[in-house]
Protein backbone atom coordinates (compact mmCIF):
# COMPACT_ATOMS: atom_id res chain seq x y z
CA UNK A 1 0.00 0.00 0.00
CA UNK A 2 1.37 3.73 -0.69
CA UNK A 3 2.86 5.41 1.76
CA UNK A 4 3.33 9.27 2.62
CA UNK A 5 7.35 9.01 3.45
CA UNK A 6 9.09 11.52 5.71
CA UNK A 7 12.99 12.93 6.05
CA UNK A 8 14.69 12.95 8.27
CA UNK A 9 12.79 10.82 10.84
CA UNK A 10 14.80 12.40 14.01
CA UNK A 11 16.63 16.03 13.91
CA UNK A 12 18.68 18.02 16.58
CA UNK A 13 18.98 21.67 15.69
CA UNK A 14 21.09 24.77 17.62
CA UNK A 15 18.35 27.24 18.42
CA UNK A 16 18.42 29.95 15.35
CA UNK A 17 19.90 27.09 12.85
CA UNK A 18 17.45 26.78 9.56
CA UNK A 19 15.72 23.26 9.67
CA UNK A 20 13.89 21.37 6.32
CA UNK A 21 11.60 18.74 6.64
CA UNK A 22 11.13 16.24 3.57
CA UNK A 23 8.20 14.87 2.72
CA UNK A 24 7.27 12.45 -0.47
CA UNK A 25 3.41 12.21 -0.70
CA UNK A 26 1.39 9.36 -2.27
CA UNK A 27 1.90 9.54 -5.85
CA UNK A 28 -1.03 10.57 -7.19
CA UNK A 29 -1.93 13.04 -4.09
CA UNK A 30 -2.06 16.58 -4.83
CA UNK A 31 -3.15 17.92 -1.33
CA UNK A 32 -0.73 18.56 0.92
CA UNK A 33 -0.50 19.08 4.89
CA UNK A 34 1.60 19.87 7.49
CA UNK A 35 1.13 19.69 11.33
CA UNK A 36 2.46 19.33 14.22
CA UNK A 37 2.36 17.69 17.90
CA UNK A 38 4.27 19.30 21.22
CA UNK A 39 4.71 16.89 23.03
CA UNK A 40 1.90 15.76 25.43
CA UNK A 41 -0.14 17.95 23.61
CA UNK A 42 -3.15 18.27 20.35
CA UNK A 43 -1.99 17.90 16.86
CA UNK A 44 -2.50 21.13 15.61
CA UNK A 45 -2.65 22.10 12.21
CA UNK A 46 -0.52 23.87 10.38
CA UNK A 47 -0.70 24.86 6.61
CA UNK A 48 -2.20 23.10 3.39
CA UNK A 49 -0.95 23.73 0.19
CA UNK A 50 -2.80 23.20 -3.54
CA UNK A 51 -1.34 23.60 -6.56
CA UNK A 52 1.91 25.34 -5.44
CA UNK A 53 0.59 27.50 -3.12
CA UNK A 54 -0.52 27.79 0.32
CA UNK A 55 -4.34 27.20 0.70
CA UNK A 56 -4.69 27.84 4.19
CA UNK A 57 -2.47 28.37 7.59
CA UNK A 58 -2.94 28.86 11.03
CA UNK A 59 -1.39 31.38 13.28
CA UNK A 60 1.39 29.00 14.05
CA UNK A 61 2.46 29.26 10.68
CA UNK A 62 3.84 32.50 10.74
CA UNK A 63 7.10 34.45 8.60
CA UNK A 64 9.59 31.78 10.38
CA UNK A 65 7.67 29.04 8.65
CA UNK A 66 7.60 28.59 4.59
CA UNK A 67 6.72 25.31 2.56
CA UNK A 68 7.16 24.51 -1.14
CA UNK A 69 7.45 21.47 -3.34
CA UNK A 70 10.89 22.41 -5.30
CA UNK A 71 11.01 19.05 -7.56
CA UNK A 72 7.37 18.03 -8.16
CA UNK A 73 7.80 15.18 -5.46
CA UNK A 74 9.00 16.33 -2.26
CA UNK A 75 6.92 18.44 0.01
CA UNK A 76 8.62 20.19 1.97
CA UNK A 77 8.38 22.49 5.67
CA UNK A 78 11.26 24.93 6.36
CA UNK A 79 11.70 26.98 9.85
CA UNK A 80 13.83 29.77 9.33
CA UNK A 81 15.13 30.41 12.53
CA UNK A 82 14.26 27.83 14.59
CA UNK A 83 13.29 28.07 18.64
CA UNK A 84 13.03 26.21 21.39
CA UNK A 85 8.99 26.41 21.27
CA UNK A 86 9.83 24.33 17.77
CA UNK A 87 10.61 21.09 19.31
CA UNK A 88 7.54 18.99 18.22
CA UNK A 89 6.47 16.14 16.26
CA UNK A 90 6.29 17.21 12.71
CA UNK A 91 3.53 15.03 10.32
CA UNK A 92 2.73 15.18 6.64
CA UNK A 93 -0.60 14.26 5.24
CA UNK A 94 -1.50 14.07 2.06
CA UNK A 95 -4.93 13.82 0.16
CA UNK A 96 -5.95 12.70 -3.41
CA UNK A 97 -8.34 15.45 -5.58
CA UNK A 98 -11.11 13.28 -5.39
CA UNK A 99 -10.94 12.16 -1.92
CA UNK A 100 -10.12 15.17 0.14
CA UNK A 101 -11.89 14.13 3.34
CA UNK A 102 -9.25 11.32 3.90
CA UNK A 103 -5.81 12.62 4.93
CA UNK A 104 -2.90 10.33 4.70
CA UNK A 105 -0.16 10.70 7.90
CA UNK A 106 3.58 10.39 7.61
CA UNK A 107 5.33 8.54 10.25
CA UNK A 108 6.56 12.27 11.29
CA UNK A 109 9.95 13.91 12.13
CA UNK A 110 10.76 14.72 15.49
CA UNK A 111 12.30 17.95 15.84
CA UNK A 112 14.44 19.04 18.68
CA UNK A 113 15.72 22.53 19.17
CA UNK A 114 18.47 22.70 21.96
CA UNK B 1 -14.19 27.59 15.06
CA UNK B 2 -15.23 24.19 15.42
CA UNK B 3 -13.43 22.57 18.56
CA UNK B 4 -13.53 18.68 19.54
CA UNK B 5 -13.02 17.25 22.96
CA UNK B 6 -11.89 14.17 24.00
CA UNK B 7 -12.91 14.07 27.62
CA UNK B 8 -11.42 10.36 28.30
CA UNK B 9 -7.36 10.93 28.73
CA UNK B 10 -7.19 7.44 29.41
CA UNK B 11 -8.80 4.02 28.95
CA UNK B 12 -8.50 0.67 29.65
CA UNK B 13 -9.80 -2.72 28.60
CA UNK B 14 -9.75 -6.17 29.15
CA UNK B 15 -8.42 -8.20 26.01
CA UNK B 16 -11.26 -9.68 23.92
CA UNK B 17 -13.67 -6.93 25.64
CA UNK B 18 -15.37 -4.28 24.08
CA UNK B 19 -14.36 -0.45 24.77
CA UNK B 20 -16.03 2.96 23.68
CA UNK B 21 -14.08 6.00 23.28
CA UNK B 22 -16.09 9.45 23.36
CA UNK B 23 -15.94 12.31 21.48
CA UNK B 24 -17.58 15.66 21.27
CA UNK B 25 -17.38 18.45 18.93
CA UNK B 26 -18.94 21.75 18.39
CA UNK B 27 -19.76 23.20 14.66
CA UNK B 28 -22.43 25.42 13.19
CA UNK B 29 -21.82 23.61 10.22
CA UNK B 30 -24.38 21.27 9.18
CA UNK B 31 -22.47 18.63 6.60
CA UNK B 32 -18.41 17.70 7.39
CA UNK B 33 -16.62 14.92 8.15
CA UNK B 34 -15.41 12.86 11.19
CA UNK B 35 -12.63 10.60 11.97
CA UNK B 36 -10.72 8.61 14.03
CA UNK B 37 -7.27 8.15 13.87
CA UNK B 38 -4.62 5.66 16.10
CA UNK B 39 -1.34 6.76 17.19
CA UNK B 40 0.80 3.55 17.82
CA UNK B 41 3.76 4.07 20.37
CA UNK B 42 6.00 4.79 16.50
CA UNK B 43 3.74 7.72 16.62
CA UNK B 44 2.36 7.39 12.93
CA UNK B 45 -0.74 8.66 12.15
CA UNK B 46 -3.44 5.96 11.13
CA UNK B 47 -6.61 6.35 10.11
CA UNK B 48 -9.02 4.54 11.53
CA UNK B 49 -12.83 5.07 10.37
CA UNK B 50 -14.23 8.48 9.16
CA UNK B 51 -18.11 9.59 9.44
CA UNK B 52 -19.57 11.59 6.61
CA UNK B 53 -22.06 13.93 8.68
CA UNK B 54 -24.73 13.35 5.73
CA UNK B 55 -24.98 9.94 6.43
CA UNK B 56 -27.26 8.93 8.95
CA UNK B 57 -25.62 5.30 8.69
CA UNK B 58 -22.48 4.77 11.47
CA UNK B 59 -19.48 3.72 9.63
CA UNK B 60 -18.36 0.18 10.65
CA UNK B 61 -14.23 -1.03 9.87
CA UNK B 62 -14.32 -4.39 10.57
CA UNK B 63 -13.80 -4.59 14.85
CA UNK B 64 -14.27 -0.83 14.66
CA UNK B 65 -17.69 1.33 14.65
CA UNK B 66 -18.30 4.48 15.75
CA UNK B 67 -21.84 5.95 17.22
CA UNK B 68 -22.63 9.30 15.47
CA UNK B 69 -25.39 11.05 17.25
CA UNK B 70 -25.56 14.27 14.88
CA UNK B 71 -28.04 16.01 17.14
CA UNK B 72 -25.83 15.48 20.65
CA UNK B 73 -22.74 16.40 17.98
CA UNK B 74 -21.16 12.82 19.65
CA UNK B 75 -18.87 10.45 17.94
CA UNK B 76 -17.99 7.71 20.16
CA UNK B 77 -15.86 5.20 18.66
CA UNK B 78 -16.50 1.12 19.83
CA UNK B 79 -13.45 -0.96 19.90
CA UNK B 80 -14.79 -4.80 19.77
CA UNK B 81 -12.92 -7.85 20.61
CA UNK B 82 -10.31 -5.70 21.68
CA UNK B 83 -6.54 -6.59 20.80
CA UNK B 84 -3.20 -5.83 22.01
CA UNK B 85 -2.31 -4.57 19.03
CA UNK B 86 -5.17 -1.77 19.69
CA UNK B 87 -3.13 -0.35 22.54
CA UNK B 88 -2.54 3.27 21.26
CA UNK B 89 -3.17 6.93 21.58
CA UNK B 90 -6.78 7.60 19.83
CA UNK B 91 -7.29 11.29 18.26
CA UNK B 92 -11.01 12.66 16.98
CA UNK B 93 -10.81 14.73 13.90
CA UNK B 94 -13.16 17.21 12.69
CA UNK B 95 -13.13 18.42 8.46
CA UNK B 96 -14.78 21.40 7.52
CA UNK B 97 -16.53 21.17 3.74
CA UNK B 98 -15.89 24.64 3.96
CA UNK B 99 -13.41 25.36 0.99
CA UNK B 100 -11.82 28.17 2.78
CA UNK B 101 -10.98 25.83 5.64
CA UNK B 102 -8.13 24.57 3.39
CA UNK B 103 -9.40 21.00 4.19
CA UNK B 104 -7.72 21.03 7.69
CA UNK B 105 -8.23 18.61 10.30
CA UNK B 106 -9.21 19.81 13.72
CA UNK B 107 -7.71 17.17 16.43
CA UNK B 108 -9.67 16.38 20.07
CA UNK B 109 -6.79 16.03 23.08
CA UNK B 110 -6.51 12.21 22.61
CA UNK B 111 -7.81 9.34 24.35
CA UNK B 112 -5.07 6.63 25.55
CA UNK B 113 -6.06 3.27 25.47
CA UNK B 114 -4.24 0.39 27.03
CA UNK B 115 -5.54 -3.22 26.62
CA UNK B 116 -4.56 -5.82 29.46
CA UNK B 117 -3.84 -9.27 28.40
Amino acid sequence: EPEVTQTPSHQVTQMGQEVILRCVPISNHLYFYWYRQILGQKVEFLVSFYNNEISEKSEIFDDQFSVERPDGSNFTLKIRSTKLEDSAMYFCATSEAGALWTQYFGPGTRLLVL
Amino acid sequence: AQTVTQSQPEMSVQEAETVTLSCTYDTSESDYYLFWYKQPPSRQMILVIRQEAYKQQNATENRFSVNFQKAAKSFSLKISDSQLGDAAMYFCAYRSPSPHAGNMLTFGGGTRLMVKP
